[in-house]
Formats: structure tokens, sequence, C-alpha cells
């Protein structure tokens, strides 16, 4: 079926230190993989995204990597900060004729200080 | 981000009421969604249309209704059937299929 696995649920970092979060999708005709920032409260916020054409996307501390042949996707954070911690979420819409976006369960994220 | 309003902000819902929560984007976007968010966990897909007029059911609709007779607007109703409807929802919208999604700022549903 359709689904997007997101590991790990739970992440503490120390801050300065780098963080990583994978997702899988299950769709290979997915082409476009977007990542979301949902503070306490707060809707989700997109903060960079990848589409298929490409490998990699850095955009300054964060940056995704896309790897088709085995369907995964992951965020880095390097040097992270106390105001990186929140819940992040991968997405991995599907393309085949419909607009269904499928989230992956999130994953907490806490920098420590 | 902007472009997306929900109302209102929080609500409270009496058991065996309906109450409908209301979502309005102004950016022309063909798509649009509902999602449910219970405290500590991930996003639901309600419903969600891909054109005025259609849409399609997610994985949690029993409970839930929702129509779109403008682009504009897709209101969801939470019927007395959704036994359990304390949750924050969220409405979002997106261009075409492979684009980014856009979300509203969230509906707080409180059962009393």
């Amino acid at each position: 079926g359709e689904n997007v696995e997101q590991h790990p649920s739970t992440l503490s970092v120390q801050e300065g230190d780098s963080a990583v979060i994978k997702c899988t999708y299950s769709d290979s005709a997915s082409n476009y993989f977007p990542w979301y920032k949902q503070e306490l409260g707060k809707r989700p916020q997109l903060i960079i995204d990848i589409r298929s054409n490409v490998g990699e996307k850095k955009d300054q501390r964060i940056a995704v990597t896309l790897n088709k042949t085995a369907k995964h996707f992951s965020l880095h954070i390097t040097e992270t900060q106390p105001e990186d911690s929140a819940v992040y979420f991968c997405a991995a819409p599907l393309v085949s004729g419909t607009y269904k976006y499928i989230f992956g369960t999130g994953t907490r994220l806490k920098v420590l200080a | 981000d902007g472009g997306i309003t929900q109302s209102p902000k929080y609500l409270f819902r009496k058991e065996g009421q309906n109450v409908t929560l209301s979502c309005e984007q102004n950016l022309n976007h063909d798509a649009m969604y509902w999602y449910r968010q219970d405290p500590g966990q991930g996003l639901r897909l309600i419903y969600y249309s891909q054109i005025v007029n259609d849409f399609q059911k997610g994985d949690i609709a029993e409970g839930y209704s929702v129509s779109r007779e403008k682009k504009e607007s897709f209101p969801l109703t939470v019927t007395s059937a959704q036994k359990n409807p304390t949750a924050f929802y969220l409405c979002a919208s997106s261009g075409t299929s492979g684009n980014t999604i856009y979300f509203g700022e969230g509906s707080w549903l409180t059962v009393v």
C-alpha cells in the first residue's frame, strides 16, 4: 500500500552536532519530496524540498538527499541549534493521477544546549 | 501560507452536535486537503479534493464530510458519528500534483 516510513521517532543531539532523519516511500512514481518543521501548537512549515531529478539539495545548515533506487530520502541538519528543536515531517505526494499527500509519522528533534 | 484562512481557531462541540470548520484559500490552488493531528502524533488525511465538485476520502474519513462548491473553499463538517473528534485540524492546499502543500493555521476542536 501507499505509505511513508520515517525514522527515528525521537532524536536528541547536543548543540552543534548533526541530525539526520530518514524517510522511505513505497510509490516509485513519487517525484517530489518535501520536509516540514512543526513547532508546538503551530502549523507545519516547509523547510526544504527536492525533486526526483536531483540527488541532493542544500540550504545553509539544511540538506536533503534522495536515493530513488532505494526509495528513501533524508534530512540533514548540521551545527544544530536549540531553535531547531521541533517535530519534522517528510511527505511523498503520489503522482499517479492524484494529489494525495502521504506524510511520515514525524520525528521529534531535541537539541540540548 | 498567509493565503489559507481557517476558522474558527478554537471550537467546542457538545455531544451529538455537528460542527463545521471553514477553510478558504486565495492562492488559486486546485487541490485542497484536510488533516487531523492528535497531540504528539502525525498528520492523518481526512479528505482531499483535486477540483471543484469532486473529493476523495483519505485514511480516516469516517464521521466527517466535506464539500467543494468553489475552488477557494473546502469546509469540513465533523458529524456526531465521529466519536472522538478532539484534535487539531489542518487545512492545506497545493497548486498541482507534486507541488508544495501549504497549511492554514489550524483549528482546535474540543468535545465538552
